[in-house]
Parts: structure tokens; sequence; C-alpha cells
């Protein structure tokens, strides 16, 4: 089962930030927060991830609490492009041979 | 460079008929993994193989499904005497593997269509 909590669908105005929020309230202290996404059609494709501390790429930025039980997704300025669903994911570090476990994830769209 | 390729991207069959789903993963690339997609749902984990062994098969649903990387890169998913409820996306994902978590690469994935 995931160990995460997201809501279905949100909205966003294009050119606006987009605030994906995620609850991990049991993540242990050896999992990372990932989040990835999934565009009509596509197969999901990886955004970004992090332990505790905050973390930016040239897609995203990852705000994790200080406790670990909860993370943003923070889309700075969505484009129709960024119109997909999000998933949260918690993994154990050097789990590369272990499947990720999706959710359903934060269907989200963004409206021109 | 070239990513995860999937082939047919789309296949209709018949229920009972035999399928086979192929996956090219991204050019040395350890680990495979394949997933399974109802509609409305995210992916689910079917199988994983490290190079040409196949590690775990816990997610198979049934003895009707069947995978294979003989070479340690191309694999092929084969579903036998498919049934409706087979349909759904099949998704094939690599990474550069071994302990460290690297990020799976996803294929476009295959639609498969049971009537």
């Amino acid at each position: 089962d995931a160990k995460t909590t997201q809501p279905t669908s949100m909205d966003c105005a294009e050119g606006r930030a987009a605030n994906l929020p995620c609850n991990h309230s049991t993540i242990s202290g050896n999992e990372y927060v990932y989040w990835y996404r999934q565009i009509h059609s596509q197969g999901p494709q990886y955004i970004i991830h992090g332990l505790k501390n905050n973390e930016t790429n040239e897609m995203a930025s990852l705000i994790i609490t200080e406790d670990r039980k909860s993370s943003t997704l923070i889309l700075p300025h969505a484009t129709l492009r960024d119109t997909a669903v999000y998933y949260c994911i918690v993994r154990e570090r050097n789990s590369g041979n272990t499947p990720l476990v999706f959710g359903k994830g934060t269907r989200l769209s963004v409206i021109a | 460079g070239a990513g995860v390729s999937q082939s047919p991207r789309y296949k209709v069959a018949k229920r009972g008929q035999d399928v086979a789903l192929r996956c090219d993963p991204i050019s040395g690339h350890v680990s495979l993994f394949w997933y399974q997609q109802a509609l409305g749902q995210g992916p689910e984990f079917l199988t994983y193989f490290q190079n040409e062994a196949q590690l775990d098969k816990s997610g198979l649903p049934s003895d009707r499904f069947f995978a294979e990387r003989p070479e340690g890169s191309v694999s092929t998913l084969k579903i036998q005497r498919t049934q409706q409820e087979d349909s759904a996306v099949y998704l094939c994902a690599s990474s550069r593997g071994g302990g460290s978590s690297y990020e799976q690469y996803f294929g476009p994935g295959t639609r498969l269509t049971v009537t």
C-alpha cells in the first residue's frame, strides 16, 4: 500500500505557482520523498526527491517539513504542459532494486 | 539520448489469445521493472530483473503472466490466454540499478485491450 496521502485533484492558473501537498506521517528515518508525474498517454517521469532538506532543480522545488511528515512540490510558474497526475512516493535509500509504490496521485489541471 | 521504448504502443486481443509486449531499456541499465496500470489508478508492480535474472515476480497476477530478459537487455512480457481483466497499460521502466536509489525511467507503455 502507498504510504502517502494526496488530494485527488487541483487546479492552477497558468503562470502561477502550483503547490502540491503530500502527507507521509509514517515516514521512517531512512526513507526519501520522491515525486513523479505522468502526463496523459506517457509513462511516469521523475521530478525530484529529498530526505529532509529542501531541494530544487530545473523542474521544481521540494519543501519537506521539519518533522518530515509532509511535503510540498512547487512548480513555480505552471504551464499548460504541466497538466498531469503527480505522484508522491516514499522510498528507502539504497532501494534501487525495489519497485516504486504508487498511490492514486493528484491530478493537476493548469488552466489558461 | 534514447529513452525506454515499448512496442507495440497499442494492442487489441480477443479473449483467449496470447500476447507479447516488448521493452527496450536504456542501454547499460541493469534494472528493469514491469508495471500494470489500470484506468484511473497508479501503476502497480509486476516483476523486476537485474540483468538477466528475474529477482522478484511477486506482482504477477497469475501464472498466465510470464516475463523474460534472456540477455539482460530487451525484455518481453507475455500474457497467455488473455482475459478482459488484463486490459490495462503495461509500463516498463529501467534504472542504472544496484543498491542506490537511482530514478527509474519509464517507457510510454503498451495499452492492451482485451475484447
